[in-house]
């Protein structure tokens, strides 16, 4: 069966420009989520998706958005690219919501920021 | 706030046991996960714990107390492979909320 799966792998870009990064969730999995994990730091939350819906966020300003489609694959979008939004950018994905499920976490794309 | 305390680097010896120890405070403490994490690569799941008590699972084990904040990861029989990160995830459950809030990670060398 197939992981979370991430694309890019790689991602550059230069400040004030729009990143994209998309996820693929494992079959069946209906919710994702979205974390930042800067050099040296622990994971950040960032978001939360289930059925479509953005359910949570983590504390992150607004440039920071997304979206879950109906196979519920996600994208996440960072407008307005600052330099310290470099880091990896992990997806993970669960089974429907129910306070136990285990995330299982994608390779991640690393995004560097000029 | 929420926070989780763990230890940020561990050096053990191949063959060694070595406890990877993590405090949290945190609210709508739903149960408590371990990652392992390779250098560059995603997060793996190795266990999660929300009753008190140990979990064993081969040659890794997990502990939770509730009432104390306080869990350990114990790794056995210690290969060069397990030379990673070891991250600390506390489940939060409250309103609306359903993600991991992480610890910074041990970072664990193992030496011949």
């Amino acid at each position: 069966e197939a992981g979370v799966t991430q694309s890019p792998t790689h991602l550059i870009k230069t400040r004030g420009q729009q990143a994209t990064l998309r996820c693929s969730p494992i079959s069946g999995h209906t919710s994702v989520y979205w974390y930042q994990q800067a050099l040296g730091l622990g994971l950040q939350f960032l978001l939360w998706y289930d059925e479509g819906e953005e359910r949570n966020r983590g504390n992150f300003p607004p440039r920071f958005s997304g979206r879950q489609f109906p196979n519920y694959s996600s994208e996440l979008n960072v407008n307005a690219l600052e330099l310290e939004d470099s880091a990896l950018y992990l997806c993970a994905s669960s089974l429907a919501p129910s306070g136990q499920e285990t995330q299982y976490f994608g390779p991640g794309t690393r995004l560097l920021v000029l | 706030g929420q926070n989780i305390d763990q230890p940020t680097e561990m050096t053990a010896t191949e063959g060694a046991i070595v406890q990877i120890n993590c405090t949290y405070q945190t609210s709508g403490f739903n149960g408590l996960f371990w990652y392992q994490q390779h250098a560059g690569e995603a997060p793996t799941f190795l266990s999660y714990n929300v009753l008190d008590g140990l979990e064993e699972k081969g040659r890794f084990s997990s502990f939770l107390s509730r009432s104390k904040g306080y869990s350990y990861l114990l790794l056995k029989e210690l290969q060069m492979k397990d030379s990673a990160s070891y991250l600390c995830a506390v489940s939060l459950k409250g309103t609306g909320a359903n993600n991991l809030f992480f610890g910074t990670g041990t970072r664990l060398t193992v030496i011949p």
